[in-house]
């Protein structure tokens, strides 16, 4: 069946706007992850929605950043007055479950975001 | 929270060598160790894990192994293959089934 898909999959903006990155997760994965990935570095948790309980958002580097889950769909990560220092790769991740401690997650191809 | 190192972060080994990746994390709580492969601009993709009531898991060319005691794992790559050549990364569940990730590991398998 199908992936994880992100769009848009490149977004180039100027220091100070807002952006809003969207991500569809595999059917039926209650789990929703964001990650971000800087140039040539780990992956660092951004937030994680399970089911309908209330966000893990410990992960958001400042109140610049939030993110929506409808349902178990479509998610979207928000991120207001960008700065240079948010140019990274965006991914985000689902899995089936998320609650069982033990639980294979899918990443999305991500998204490149530039801040000029 | 969870911290899990990873090391060396670089290794250069000759075709059909062996290659060896080692982790270690900090939350004796942690159940459940993936490790993913990323290939310059690709996602990263799932290739073992291991849950931590085992001590050791195969698939191919590709092992895992665990030290629960150590709080370390280990991901072994035999017979290299220029397709091999990515960025290995490590992680560790914690708390509800958030992942830490190492930093990762560049892999260059030399033909």
């Amino acid at each position: 069946g199908a992936g994880v898909s992100q769009s848009p999959s490149n977004k180039v903006t100027e220091k100070g706007k807002d952006v809003e990155l969207r991500c569809d997760p595999i059917s039926g994965h209650t789990a929703l992850y964001w990650y971000r990935q800087r140039l040539g570095q780990g992956l660092e948790f951004l937030i994680y929605f399970q089911g309908n309980s209330a966000p893990d958002k410990s992960g958001l580097p400042s109140d610049r950043f939030s993110a929506e889950r409808t349902g178990e769909s479509v998610s979207t990560l928000t991120i207001q007055r960008t700065q240079q220092e948010d140019s990274a790769v965006y991914l985000c991740a689902s899995s089936l479950r998320g609650s069982s401690g033990a639980d294979t997650q899918y990443f999305g191809p991500g998204t490149r975001l530039t801040v000029l | 929270g969870e911290n899990v190192e990873q090391h060396p972060s670089t290794l250069s080994v000759q075709e059909g060598d062996s290659a060896v990746i080692k982790c270690t994390y900090s939350d004796s709580a942690s159940n459940y160790f993936p490790w993913y492969k990323q290939e310059l601009g690709k996602r990263p993709q799932l290739i073992i894990d291991i849950r931590s009531n085992v001590g050791e898991k195969k698939d191919q060319r590709i092992a895992v192994t665990l030290n629960k005691t150590a709080k370390h794992f280990s991901l072994h790559i035999t017979e290299t293959q220029p397709e091999d050549s990515a960025v290995y990364f490590c992680a560790a569940t914690y708390g509800n089934n958030r992942l830490a990730f190492g930093k990762g590991n560049q892999v260059v398998v030399i033909p």
